[in-house]
This record gives C-alpha cells, structure tokens and sequence, in this order.
C-alpha cells in the first residue's frame, strides 16, 4: 500500500488479556519499527527488525512483549498478560534502510480496563 | 539520563513570531539526526533531517553541534498551523530511532 497501515486502530481490553497488534508496512521498505507512545510523552523504542530477524529488541519492557516478521514484510506485536499500564498508543514505522528517515502508520490506541 | 532530552514547552507565541526548540543527546556515535513534528493524536512526521552543516527549508533552520552534542530547530514568521509537537530524533547504537518526549508549541493569532 501507500502507507504504514496498523489494524486494529482502537483495542479495548481486559487486564489479563492477550492481544495482538498489526503493522503492515510500505512495500519494500527492510525496516520496521515497534513505538509505543503515553500521553505527552514522545515515542519510546520497543523492537527493530531489519529483514525478518529482530536487530534489536532492546525496548521491550518485559518478557509479556513479543514482536514477530515472519516474512519480512507485516509484523505482530504480542503482548501476553495485558496490564492497565500497557494502555498507550502504539507505533509502527517502516523506512527502506535502518536509519534513514521513517514513515509511521496512524497508530492502534491500546486500552486495557 | 535520557538518551535525548528537549524542553517541553510549551511555548506560546504570537504569530510572525521567531522561536528556538533545543535538543540534547546522549549518545556521541549518533550520525542522523531529525525533526519530527506530531500534532494532537496523530502520528508524527518527519519535518527534516538535520546535517552537519546547517540546513534550511523555508522559514525552518535546523543546526547540529556535534562537540556539544546539541540540536536546535528555528522557526522564523510563526503561522497558526505550525502549532504542534515537535519531536526531536537521533539514531542509536542499532540505527533504530530515539526520541525525544517533544516540546509543545501554541502560535496565537
């Protein structure tokens, strides 16, 4: 597509649950890149793929994280376990190289109740 | 200490005005280096990168200090639709992406 493209754009939760979100990202761009952002805060770093493989997952808060890219193309951040602290929003960006400037998607709002 | 830290704001000023946005940052291996600008509840975009040299774009001016490891955004003639967050970017150690928590700006008319 055109752009990065993030379903679902709004989740509402129950603490405990499991969820996953979704970033598919520009066509042919290598890179991708997990955010999530609180308010007035500015995106915090969670995991960076490059290809299919994971070139950092460095921001992940805990081991309830998980992101995967099986094909190097769309990628799932699970989160195992939800928590009213996981309510946030979270980011997706693609760029054709690691490094250059990203494209972000619009977003999925998490909410956990 | 935060990996890159910006003034918050917000800064209020009247349109035409002239206004400097501040960054610091960590990490001295950083190479890239951007401006991102967020408005409320959307995703941010990339405003301009920022080179070591100096760049301009239109009535935006951005400047990079590497000895000081400092990077600033001038606005020049402020119009109501520059009203945003700006986002302060700098590569880390993996060429992924770190930013700052933004600073706030309100032009009023």
């Amino acid at each position: 597509g055109a752009g990065v493209s993030q379903t679902p754009s709004n989740k509402v939760t129950e603490k405990g649950k499991y969820v996953e979100l979704r970033c598919d990202p520009i066509s042919g761009h290598t890179a991708l890149y997990w955010y999530r952002q609180s308010l007035g805060q500015g995106p915090e770093f969670l995991i960076y793929f490059q290809g299919t493989g994971a070139a950092d997952d460095s921001g992940l808060p805990n081991d309830r994280f998980f992101a995967v890219r099986p094909e190097g193309s769309v990628s799932t951040l699970k989160i195992q376990r939800t928590e009213r602290g996981d309510s946030a929003v979270y980011l997706c960006a693609s760029s054709p190289v690691g490094g250059a400037g990203y494209t972000f998607g619009s977003g999925t709002r998490l909410t956990v109740v | 200490r935060k990996e890159v830290e910006q003034d918050p704001g917000p800064f209020n000023v009247p349109e035409g005005a002239t206004v400097a946005f501040n960054c610091t940052y960590s990490n001295s291996a950083s190479q890239s280096f951007f401006w991102y600008r967020q408005d409320c509840r959307k995703e941010p975009k990339l405003l301009m990168s920022v080179y070591s040299s100096g760049n301009e774009d239109g009535r935006f001016t951005a400047q990079l200090n590497r000895a000081s490891q400092y990077i600033s955004l001038l606005i020049r003639d402020s119009k109501l639709s520059d009203s945003a967050t700006y986002l302060c970017v700098v590569n880390g150690d993996n060429n992924d992406m770190r930013f700052g928590a933004g600073t706030r700006l309100t032009v009023k008319p």
